[in-house]
């Protein structure tokens, strides 16, 4: 039972590059988002979905594009990669999007835009 | 909107300290409230949660109370070992039309001594 996976772990662009990162998910979870990291400010939500196709956008959404086309990947796509996009991302999953059902994370992906 | 503060970090104790880190949190309605744990490179892992005023969560030794007059989810532990040593983040979700969103502190660090 892999649980949530991430790739790549680590990953440099140049500003202007688009990317994927790559999210996948063993446990038939309906719920899945991306939050990132960044020093200080704990995890920010980019973007979620509660089912296969259906996505929403959460509190940073700017620059990024998110699909669902199966109960087990969620990749997000990075269109134009620009320095502010630098940060640890990371995928996270739950049975489903109720408040009490807490979510399981990835072990992330280390972005560095240049 | 929904926000969780945690007490200023880093903390620095010695091995069998008591720890206390503080978590207090601005919401509508009645969150859920959770401590994830990470550690060195990898995901936030759930610790513990609670879900109504009262309600005490605990794990691996770690407790932390649903306190609803104080607004508070303090986590604490008797007696820390060096394997403690990760960045505990304070986390709350609303509910309601949050769809899962988990709402975070900006964490804190966490280093034991031998």
């Amino acid at each position: 039972n892999a649980g949530v996976t991430q790739t790549p772990k680590f990953q440099v662009l140049k500003t202007g590059q688009s990317m994927t990162l790559q999210c996948a998910q063993d446990m038939n979870h309906e719920y899945m988002s991306w939050y990132r990291q960044d020093p200080g400010m704990g995890l920010r939500l980019i973007h979620y979905s509660v089912g296969a196709g259906i996505t929403d956008q959460g509190e940073v959404p700017n620059g990024y594009n998110v699909s669902r086309s199966t109960t087990e990947d969620f990749p997000l796509r990075l269109l134009s990669a620009a320095p502010s996009q630098t940060s640890v991302y990371f995928c996270a999953s739950s049975y489903s999007e109720l408040q009490n059902s807490p979510l399981h994370f990835g072990n992330g992906t280390r972005l560095t835009v240049t | 909107g929904d926000s969780v503060t945690q007490m200023e970090g880093p903390v620095t104790l010695s091995e069998e300290a008591f720890l206390t880190i503080n978590c207090t949190y601005t919401a509508t309605g009645y969150p859920s409230l959770f401590w994830y744990v990470q550690y060195p490179g990898e995901g936030l892992q759930l610790l513990l949660k609670a879900t109504k005023a009262d309600d005490k969560g605990s794990n691996k030794g770690f407790e932390a109370t649903y306190r609803k007059e104080t607004t508070s989810f303090h986590l604490e532990k008797g007696s820390v070992q060096v394997s403690d040593s990760a960045v505990y983040f304070c986390a709350l979700n609303a509910g309601g039309t949050s769809y899962g969103k988990l709402t975070f502190g900006q964490g804190t660090i966490l280093t034991v001594h031998p």
